[in-house]
């Protein structure tokens, strides 16, 4: 596509429910991102995939979250057992490799837990 | 891991004003990003810097990567409503991700 797209684009959800965050890279990039960014904060890194292997997730807060990456397109971020901290905009990014200076992020999924 | 300070952490201005922001660290980068953030959207990238001090421009944008490898700055003129959003900067050091500052808040009143 054209950019990176993320659904949904808002979510609110109780607590203790699973959720799951879609991202659409742009066609052809090899890598990547999942940040998340709290009220008022800045971004916070929580896993990246090169291709479906993921290097590196060690930004993952909490076993309850996991990322999974297929075809080394569609990357899903799941939450399962949502609690309240858990409230974020969740951002996914996208770059045609992972040593290319820069990205191009999504819109983001605001996620609310009540 | 890294130190990354980015400051100011907010900003309210007159249109029309200069508007500087900068980052530092204790480490050493090898590139520095700038992003803008717009509200509701994901961060735009707005210019990068490859070279210890090297200075590039971007219409009215004109960012710096510090001499020492462990800083940059970014400054906006003369600026309009449009310039309103959280700046980052972004730094990368051979990694394969990008860690971001705190962001710098600007309001620009008319």
């Amino acid at each position: 596509g054209a950019g990176v797209s993320q659904s949904p684009s808002n979510k609110v959800t109780e607590k203790g429910k699973d959720v799951e965050l879609r991202c659409d890279p742009i066609s052809g990039h090899t890598a990547l991102y999942w940040y998340r960014q709290s009220l008022g904060q800045g971004l916070e890194f929580l896993i990246y995939f090169q291709g479906n292997s993921a290097p590196d997730k060690s930004g993952l807060p909490s076993d309850r979250f996991s990322a999974e990456r297929t075809g080394g397109s569609v990357s899903t971020l799941t939450i399962q057992r949502t609690q309240q901290e858990d409230s974020a905009v969740y951002l996914c990014a996208s770059s045609p490799d992972s040593l290319y200076a820069g990205y191009t992020f999504g819109s983001g999924t605001r996620l609310t837990v009540v | 891991g890294q130190q990354l300070n980015q400051s100011p952490q907010s900003m309210f201005i007159q249109e029309g004003e200069d508007v500087s922001m900068n980052c530092t660290s204790s480490s050493i980068f090898n590139t520095w990003l700038w992003y803008k953030q717009d509200p509701g959207e994901g961060p735009v990238l707005l210019i990068a810097l490859y070279k210890a001090g090297e200075l590039t421009s971007n219409g009215r944008l004109t960012a710096q990567f510090g001499i020492t490898r462990k800083d940059s700055f970014l400054n906006i003129s003369a600026s309009i409503p449009s310039d309103v959003g959280i700046y980052f900067c972004a730094p990368i050091y051979n990694t394969d991700k990008l860690i971001f500052g705190t962001g710098t808040r600007l309001q620009v009143f008319p």
